[in-house]
């Protein structure tokens, strides 16, 4: 089985851009969540949907940050503009159900010039 | 003081040795999570509970509800166990609160 799919695995851009980080969750999965990790702050909880809604997005930063899920096999979250201090490893998970076992992406390591 | 709390934050051991990690946390909780990360980044789910115990392999999860802590076990550790263990709790929202992670390092 494909695990959860995440692109690019790495992006460098100058501050100011937009940054597009693209998800597949696992098919059958009905729950998807973003995550970043940083050395400071370890593992953070963006966002996560269900059945395609977004549920809970008190994770996300600020205003740059923005997140959707058009459809059950894809999510994207969307930076604009784009910071330094957004400089992380950004992880996207799946889940079958609410209370069972995530699967990671490989993440994709962002850096903002 | 954090909600999440793991101990120890770095472990060496010898290949062989009988591991612990623990996690105590001071939030009501519908899961608790661990996970493990490995040098290369990639994070694997190794359990996933809310009582009791599970074993998977060489590994061994607890966790006391009432005391609201949990153990993670490595039987027989071998160096392609070193990694960051990451313990995670869930509340009934499903927000997920980290712990900071235990670097385990197993020497051959």
């Amino acid at each position: 089985d494909a695990g959860v799919i995440q692109s690019p695995r790495h992006e460098v851009t100058e501050m100011g851009q937009e940054v597009t980080l693209r998800c597949k969750p696992i098919s059958g999965h009905d729950y998807l969540f973003w995550y970043r990790q940083t050395m400071m702050r370890g593992l953070e909880l963006l966002i996560y949907f269900n059945n395609n809604v977004p549920i809970d997005d008190s994770g996300m930063p600020e205003d740059r940050f923005s997140a959707k899920m058009p459809n059950a096999s894809f999510s994207t979250l969307k930076i604009q503009p784009s910071e330094p201090r957004d400089s992380a490893v950004y992880f996207c998970a799946s889940s079958r159900q609410i209370n069972q076992p995530q699967h990671f992406g490989d993440g994709t390591r962002l850096s903002i010039l | 003081k954090n909600e999440v709390e793991q101990s120890p934050q770095n472990l060496t051991a010898q290949e062989g040795e009988f591991i612990t990690i623990n996690c105590s946390y001071s939030v009501g909780i519908s899961a608790l999570h661990w996970l493990q990360q490995h040098p290369g980044g990639g994070i694997v789910s190794l359990f996933m509970l809310s009582s009791g115990k599970k074993k998977h392999g060489r590994l061994i999860a607890t966790i006391n509800i009432q005391e609201k802590h949990s153990s993670l076990h490595i039987t027989a550790s071998h160096p392609r166990d070193s990694a960051v263990y990451i313990c995670a709790v869930g509340s009934g929202t499903y927000k997920y609160i980290f712990g900071t992670g235990t670097r385990l390092k197993v020497l051959a």
